[in-house]
């Protein structure tokens, strides 16, 4: 069964420096998504996003955010400036339609900002 | 803002019990989705049932919708010890044309062997 997969699993990094997350999505599917779970905490929306371009974003998305799709199938979310507060597991998730379609999340990959 | 809010936040059962858990939320909606977390993971995606939907199966799960008391329940029959996680319900709204889920802070099911 195709899933998503998002690397590193595992990302460590100094305050301030700048971290790229990747993700491929299932090949078929149109929107992708960005998704952030503080440890203990709900899982918060980041980004959508769809032909290439962003479609709807949360207030955590900030100026130090910013999404991009390079290629046919990455899919990666970058922080430009890491704070400590950035510490999270990042999901990313695809879906082939807008709504009322599941969504297929990846692994997560695990931020932590020293 | 239409976050569904699970309800309990911990359940520990013994394995063959059933488990219900409950998710309430504020506004109008087009679909509430269960997903499952296992610690550490990511999240997996149950059952989604659409605002015109009352109730719908899938192997042990069981999940209603009554948007007149704008809740849904979970139920897990016959639990097993593999089924410890995490329960979370994520809605999608009416208005404002907007079909981001919304997750709330989840179940906590621990079932015993």
């Amino acid at each position: 069964e195709p899933e998503v997969t998002q690397t590193p699993s595992h990302q460590v990094t100094q305050m301030g420096q700048e971290v790229i997350l990747r993700c491929v999505p299932i090949s078929n599917h149109l929107y992708f998504y960005w998704y952030r779970q503080i440890l203990g905490q709900k899982v918060e929306f980041l980004v959508s996003f769809y032909n290439n371009e962003i479609s709807e974003k949360s207030e955590i998305f900030d100026d130090q955010f910013s999404v991009e799709r390079p290629d046919g199938s990455n899919f990666t979310l970058k922080i430009r400036s890491t704070k400590l507060e950035d510490s999270a597991m990042y999901f990313c998730a695809s879906t082939t339609v807008k709504g009322g379609a599941t969504q297929y999340f990846g692994p997560g990959t695990r931020l932590t900002v020293l | 803002s239409q976050q569904g809010e699970e309800d309990p936040q911990a359940l520990s059962i013994q394995e063959g019990e059933n488990a219900t858990m409950n998710c309430s939320y504020k506004t109008s909606i087009n679909n509430l989705q269960w997903y499952r977390q296992n610690s550490g993971r990511g999240l997996v995606h149950l059952i989604l049932i659409r605002s015109n939907e009352r109730e719908k199966h899938s192997g042990r799960l069981r999940v209603t919708l009554d948007t007149s008391k704008k809740s849904s329940s979970l139920l897990i029959t016959a639990s097993r010890a593999a089924d410890t996680a995490s329960y979370f319900c994520a809605t999608d709204g009416a208005s404002g044309g907007s079909y981001i889920p919304t997750f709330g802070r989840g179940t906590s099911l621990i079932v015993h062997p």
